[in-house]
């Protein structure tokens, strides 16, 4: 079992939905939670950053993190077809440490 | 946030050459940067640790001889591909986090090398 899981997609969803991505993880130590959203042939660009439980809210973007259930979720509301990409999460247990990535799931918005 | 700079962004080359990448961390220093391997509709894959001033840290399975790595300052970071070969081909990514202590990871836009 891989230590993050995350469904590769792809996952197509018409313009103006809300899509709900998540990624579960088996390391009960993880802290730290990220989202990273990569365009193709592009470096990832870190969307979301979140410590331990929570929610946290960055315009259309929110990110959840729910550590009794490791699950971590990532909403985008009013998506657009510029949201299309591949979203990746990646969780850590302490800074300065590794961080562990999920496989990532490709979105597409149909205009 | 923090900037990453990776260049070139693409590469084709013939079998046999040797390919260097340069990462520069435009805004920050950077003591440590890390090199990703990217293969088609797959993760992100650690290839090393890159520490300035010493040695890097290389993930099993990732030959060191095969992969140098270089970070002589701060603000830059360098892999070269030796000897390249076809099965080397692959999207090549550098990070840095943009502060000690700090488990934010900036990327840069990435190299794809294509050995022919």
């Amino acid at each position: 079992q891989k230590e993050v899981e995350q469904d590769p997609g792809p996952l197509s969803v018409p313009e103006g939905a809300i899509v709900s991505l998540n990624c579960t993880y088996s390391n009960s130590a993880f802290q730290y939670f990220m989202w990273y959203r990569q365009y193709s042939r592009k470096g990832p660009e870190l969307l979301m950053y979140t410590y331990s439980s929570g929610n946290k809210e960055d315009g259309r973007f929110t990110a959840q993190v729910d550590k009794s259930s490791k699950y971590i979720s990532l909403f985008i509301r009013d998506s657009q077809p510029s949201d299309s990409a591949t979203y990746l999460c990646a969780m850590s247990a302490s800074s300065n440490y590794q961080l562990i990535w999920g496989a990532g799931t490709k979105l597409i918005i149909k205009p | 946030g923090a900037v990453v700079s990776q260049h070139p962004s693409r590469v084709i080359c013939k079998s046999g050459t040797s390919v260097k990448i340069e990462c520069r961390s435009l805004d920050f220093q950077a003591t440590t940067m890390f090199w990703y391997r990217q293969f088609p509709k797959q993760s992100l894959m650690l290839m090393a640790t890159s520490n300035e001033g010493s040695k890097a840290t290389y993930e099993q399975g990732v030959e060191k001889d095969k992969f140098l790595i270089n970070h002589a300052s701060l603000t830059l970071s360098t892999l070269t591909v030796t000897s390249a070969h076809p099965e080397d081909s692959s999207f090549y990514i550098c990070s840095a986090r943009d502060a000690q202590g700090s488990e934010k990871l900036f990327f840069g836009s990435g190299t794809q090398l294509s050995v022919l």
